[in-house]
């Protein structure tokens, strides 16, 4: 399954609403994950079940969507929230990931 | 507080080999599926190999089948990634990653260990 995310990079201000996309090529119900990840540092799990947040997760990041079409929205941006941002489907071997989509401050 | 430390990775030749480790700490081991995954310099996530708990479900991507060895030692908290026939396609951070339970998603990373291969 390919996993498509946009865009490739999204220009925010500061407490600005950020939404970003991810598309599979085949339906995948609701098995969609979201991660962080900050330069230099490990990803971090941000969703999963394509809308529950992971612990620890504010909650100005939420999940939606379901079959092909997903969205990961960061309601108001804080500085720590500009960094990448991966979908990755689980509900077919093999798992995938997108290509990211690089959250930078406008 | 879940701990997994990655440790093996090096420079080393196209056609070489190395053995990466995964040691955890804080969770009970046995009980988790686990994965690695890989990330090249300056690209995304790519997902390599899949084991679950008991070592009886493995699966690989098809750019390392035949070539990567993944395999776990419940006995010392451990996970292993056994990489022949190194490729400079290969370079590339690895990640031990712990499944969640019941779901295929990866709720714990470790800090990775790079991987390089060049002559």
């Amino acid at each position: 399954v390919v996993m498509t995310q946009s865009p490739a990079t999204l220009s925010v201000s500061p407490g600005q609403r950020a939404t970003l996309s991810c598309w599979a090529s085949q339906t995948i119900s609701s098995n969609l994950a979201w991660y962080q990840q900050k330069p230099g540092q490990t990803p971090r799990l941000l969703i999963y079940g394509a809308s529950t947040r992971a612990t620890g997760i504010p909650g100005r990041f939420s999940g939606s969507g379901s079959g092909t079409d997903f969205t990961l929205t960061i309601s108001s941006l804080q500085s720590e929230d500009f960094a990448v941002y991966y979908c990755q489907q689980y509900y077919y071997w093999p798992l995938t990931f997108g290509q990211g989509t690089k959250v930078e401050i406008k | 507080e879940v701990q997994l430390v990655e440790s093996g990775g090096d420079l080393v030749q196209p056609g070489g080999s190395l053995r990466l480790s995964c040691a955890a700490s804080g969770f009970t081991f046995s009980t988790y599926n686990m994965d690695w995954v890989r990330q090249a310099p300056g690209k995304g996530l790519e997902w390599v190999s899949h084991i679950d708990s008991l070592s009886n479900i493995i699966f690989y991507a098809d750019s390392v089948k035949g070539r990567f060895t993944i395999s776990r030692d419940n006995a010392r908290n451990s996970l292993y990634l056994q990489m022949d026939g190194l490729r400079a396609e290969d370079t590339a951070v690895y990640y031990c990653a712990r499944v969640s339970l019941g779901e295929l998603h990866f709720d714990s990373w470790g800090q990775g260990t790079l991987v390089s291969v060049s002559s």
